[in-house]
């Protein structure tokens, strides 16, 4: 079983629509857990950095971590074609991140 | 956020020759830089960590023969993919930690190196 697990996808939704990203992890020493945003061809961006259970807001988009199911999640609200893009998950104990596979979102016009 | 610099971002080279690409932290001093290789529709796996001043840490399965990595000075790291290979072939992101904290690390634009 891989460390993180994240469906591949694509995922396509019309403008407007509400996407959720999910990602699962096998290791319980993961305490911190972040979004990230890749265009193609483009270096990462960081989205959303949790590091407990619970929820985390900003604008649109929400981040959820449930550490004792271990599952993590990501809300976009209202989305946009502009958040087109590779969304992928990451994770660590420490300063080492894993990374999901990606999960690449379409919003159509 | 911080800026990360990565040269160059695409790179097409003959089989055998070596590759060097660098990063850049523009405003800011990095003590460690990461280097991640990502082929397509996968996810960025890290191959070392490379710390001012001291060798890099290579995660397992990686090379450092063959990917060698200088950190000279706070702002600037360099991988060398030495002697190339078509398999070598990818997408090379580099990454800088702005202090303690994951929500302080930065990427660069990435590298694709394609081996001909």
């Amino acid at each position: 079983q891989k460390e993180v697990e994240q469906d591949p996808g694509p995922l396509s939704v019309p403008e407007g629509a509400i996407v959720s990203l999910n990602c699962t992890y096998s290791n319980s020493a993961f305490q911190y857990f972040m979004w990230y945003r890749q265009y193609s061809r483009k270096g990462p961006e960081l989205l959303m950095y949790t590091y407990s259970s619970g929820n985390k807001e900003d604008g649109r988009f929400t981040a959820q971590v449930d550490k004792s199911s271990k599952y993590i999640s990501l809300f976009i609200r209202d989305s946009q074609p502009s958040d087109s893009a590779t969304y992928l998950c990451a994770m660590s104990p420490d300063s080492k991140l894993t990374f999901g596979k990606g999960i690449t979102l379409s919003v159509r016009p | 956020g911080a800026v990360v610099s990565q040269h160059p971002s695409r790179v097409i080279c003959k089989s055998g020759t070596s590759v060097k690409i660098e990063c850049r932290s523009l405003d800011f001093q990095a003590t460690t830089m990461f280097w991640y290789r990502q082929f397509p529709k996968q996810s960025l796996m890290l191959m070392a960590t490379s710390n001012e001043g001291s060798k890099a840490t290579y995660e397992q399965g990686v090379e450092k023969d063959k990917f060698l990595i200088n950190h000279a000075s706070l702002t600037l790291s360099t991988l060398t993919v030495t002697s190339a290979h078509p398999e070598d072939s990818s997408f090379y992101i580099c990454s800088a930690r702005v202090g303690g904290g994951n929500e302080k690390l930065f990427f660069g634009s990435g590298t694709q190196l394609s081996v001909l």
